[in-house]
């Protein structure tokens, strides 16, 4: 089993409806989970953190956690063509190190 | 603020030959850390430095791999001698503060990596 799981998509949704990308972890110690996105050819970029259950939003996006159900989701609401890029979720362990364990990914194609 | 630079950009070389990866992180960040992704596989830790010591180097594949942290500021990745498998992108991250006993919780802020393939 995979310490983070992600469908690999694409995942295709139309200009201006409400992509929802999910992850799952193995590790119940986990502490903190992320969300990048990632362009083709650049560097993942941080859009969303999340500590706590429960959602935090930040403009169009939602980061969801659930803790028990090991579940952690990003909502991407009125979703631009800009939007389609590589999104990956990331958990960060109990250890103090911080080292960052990532899921594959998961393509997002938003359709003018 | 310049962000985290890596160089060269591509590296194409023979299997059996020497790549060095060079990383410079965020000015004033004590935490630097590899990361690699394989063909279809995801992003996976390597290495974390804490200014010039090893953190972390569970995730190194093997004895091929040397990172350095000299004065604690930029970081070299040496694979040597380079086999396939060793093809990937190689990405360095860093962060801000470490904090002895509670380690660091800042974002982690990636470079555009290196791109190296082995033939």
């Amino acid at each position: 089993q995979k310490e983070v799981e992600q469908n690999s998509g694409p995942l295709s949704v139309p200009e201006g409806a409400i992509a929802s990308l999910n992850c799952t972890y193995s590790d119940r110690g986990s502490q903190s989970f992320f969300w990048y996105r990632q362009y083709s050819g650049k560097s993942p970029e941080l859009i969303m953190s999340i500590y706590s259950n429960g959602d935090k939003e930040d403009g169009r996006f939602t980061a969801q956690l659930n803790k028990a159900s090991q579940y952690v989701s990003l909502l991407i609401r009125d979703s631009q063509p800009s939007d389609s890029a590589t999104y990956l979720c990331a958990v960060r362990g109990a250890e103090y190190g911080n080292k960052l364990v990532f899921g594959a990914g998961t393509i997002l194609r938003v359709k003018s | 603020e310049a962000g985290v630079t890596q160089f060269p950009s591509h590296s194409v070389i023979e299997k059996g030959q020497t790549v060095t990866l060079r990383c410079d992180p965020i000015s004033g960040h004590d935490n630097l850390y590899w990361y690699r992704r394989v063909m279809g596989k995801e992003i996976k830790f390597l290495l974390h430095f804490v200014k010039e010591s090893k953190q972390d180097e569970s995730g190194m594949p093997n004895n091929r791999f040397l990172a350095e942290r000299t004065g604690g500021t930029y970081s070299t990745l040496k694979v040597q001698p380079a086999e396939l498998e060793d093809s990937g992108v190689y990405f360095c991250a860093s962060s801000q503060r470490w904090r002895e006993g509670r380690g660091s919780t800042d974002t982690q802020y990636f470079g555009p990596g290196t791109r190296l393939t082995v033939l």
